[in-house]
């Protein structure tokens, strides 16, 4: 089965500094998509950005990178100059070809603070 | 391009009662996804539209909850009777078509629902 571990229930980072937050996927398939998700309080999931397991480059969109380990099973997300506005819960999520429906599996989320 | 949209963005109701929730996919989108998000969790999938036709039902509890999508455009889901336990958000999603391609899904705002 598969499935999204993020092990960070709440992060705080410093205005304009870097964070990562982690995710790890379990899956026994060869052919997968890993998702970031940004749900501020209002509730809308934002899409942020999308990995294939068989791209070779880590995906970037704007201050938002991608960290693809494949081997170690991880997708971390690296977000570059926080700012205040990136204060929300981040998912990480995961669609594999397991049940071709292009169902999302998410993880528990790591709630982000930015301090100014 | 709107976004899909979803109403109500709040209901509260009492055990037992009934309650319905609508979503409008983002135009030309084939796929439509309903997820419940319970407080402190990843969205779970409850029902996954392909056009007018249910791709995947498996997490729906059918003996309460209904949802339909008749012209392939608008949804709406259903919970008859409604328990305690079903206080959460429920967020509507939609792809341009969940077979192959990246398949990034959108989501709306987003319904809280509260059970008295």
């Amino acid at each position: 089965a598969q499935k999204i571990t993020q092990t960070q229930p709440g992060m705080f980072v410093q205005e304009k500094e870097a964070v990562t937050l982690d995710c790890t996927y379990d899956t026994s398939d060869q052919s997968y998509g890993l998702f970031w998700y940004k749900q501020p309080s209002s509730g809308e999931m934002i899409f942020l950005i999308y990995q294939g397991s068989y791209d070779e480059q880590n995906a970037t969109e704007g201050r938002y990178s991608l960290n693809f380990q494949k081997a170690r099973k991880s997708a971390n997300l690296v977000i570059s100059a926080s700012q205040l506005g990136d204060s929300a819960m981040y998912f990480c999520a995961m669609r594999g070809p397991t049940s071709n429906t292009g169902k999302l599996i998410f993880g528990q989320g790591t709630t982000l603070q930015v301090k100014p | 391009e709107a976004g899909v949209a979803q109403s109500p963005r709040y209901k509260i109701i009492e055990k037992r009662q009934s309650v319905a929730f609508w979503c409008n996919p983002i135009s030309g989108h084939a796929t439509l996804y309903w997820y419940q998000q319970i407080l402190g969790q990843g969205p779970k999938l409850l029902i996954q539209f392909q056009n007018n036709g249910v791709v995947d039902d498996s997490q729906l509890p059918k003996d309460r909850f209904s949802a339909e999508r008749l012209k392939g455009v608008d949804s709406t889901l259903k919970i008859q009777p409604a328990k305690l336990e079903d206080s959460a958000v429920y967020l509507c999603a939609s792809s341009l078509d969940f077979r192959g391609g990246t398949q990034t899904q959108y989501f709306g705002p987003g319904t809280r629902l509260l059970v008295l």
